[in-house]
């Protein structure tokens, strides 16, 4: 069974910083690009990162460039987020999810909540 | 960047009932590269629809997608308990930023 579970999140103060994990199993991992979307508490998705199955290419939502870095081990079959600089409106829950074809996201984890908050 | 937006906010049907869920995009896109997720309270988003019309693995077939161009559609032909929730729209554009959800409608019991 494909499984994703996030772990890392927590409250922080505006400015701080924050490292996300997304452990995954069930499938071979380094042949999957894998991605972060995340989710305002009562609001809608926005996709934050991607990153390739290599690792060898990234990408970035404008809303968290220059702040947030993706990376993975694809030795430890893990995909960290790390969240610098955070601002109150970066507070959400945050899904990794698999991203099929490149395409589109299945599964997604239970997620994580970031709280960003004096 | 392209906008997608879905359309109504809300709809409040019966069980038994048929849905139909609108997804407009601001520009052409790919059928390709367009995807319907389901979300329920307090749980993750999980793929409903792919490629505009391809039911994901486990789907059940009263969910169908379909539509190209701009305009998509996500058609619930009997509408079960289990099938009220939000449902998002979602598409890869190739271009910054790379991947856009619409705002989603949600599905409420009348």
């Amino acid at each position: 069974e494909v499984q994703l579970l996030e772990s890392g999140g927590g409250l922080v103060q505006p400015g701080g910083s924050l490292r996300l994990s997304c452990a995954a199993s069930g499938f071979t991992f380094s042949t999957y690009a894998m991605s972060w979307v995340r989710q305002a508490p009562g609001k809608g998705l926005e996709w934050v990162s991607v990153i390739i199955g290599s690792g060898g290419s990234t990408f970035y939502a404008d809303s968290v460039k220059g702040r947030f870095t993706i990376s993975r081990d694809n030795s430890k079959n893990t995909l960290y987020l790390q969240m610098n600089s955070l601002r109150v409106e970066d507070t959400a829950i945050y899904y990794c999810a698999r991203t099929l074809s490149g395409y589109w996201f299945d599964p997604w984890g239970q997620g994580t909540l970031v709280t960003v908050s004096s | 960047e392209i906008v997608l937006t879905q359309s109504p906010g809300t709809l409040s049907l019966s069980p038994g009932e048929r849905a139909t869920l609108s997804c407009r995009a601001s520009q052409t896109i790919s059928s390709s590269y367009l995807a319907w997720y389901q979300q329920k309270p307090g749980q993750a988003p999980r793929l409903l629809i792919y490629g505009a019309s391809s039911r994901a693995t486990g789907i059940p077939d009263r969910f169908s997608g379909s539509g190209s161009g701009t305009d998509f559609t996500l058609t619930i032909s009997r509408l079960e308990p289990e099938d009220f929730a939000v449902y998002y729209c979602q598409q890869y554009g190739g271009s910054p930023p790379l991947f856009t959800f619409g705002q989603g409608t949600k599905l409420e019991i009348k």
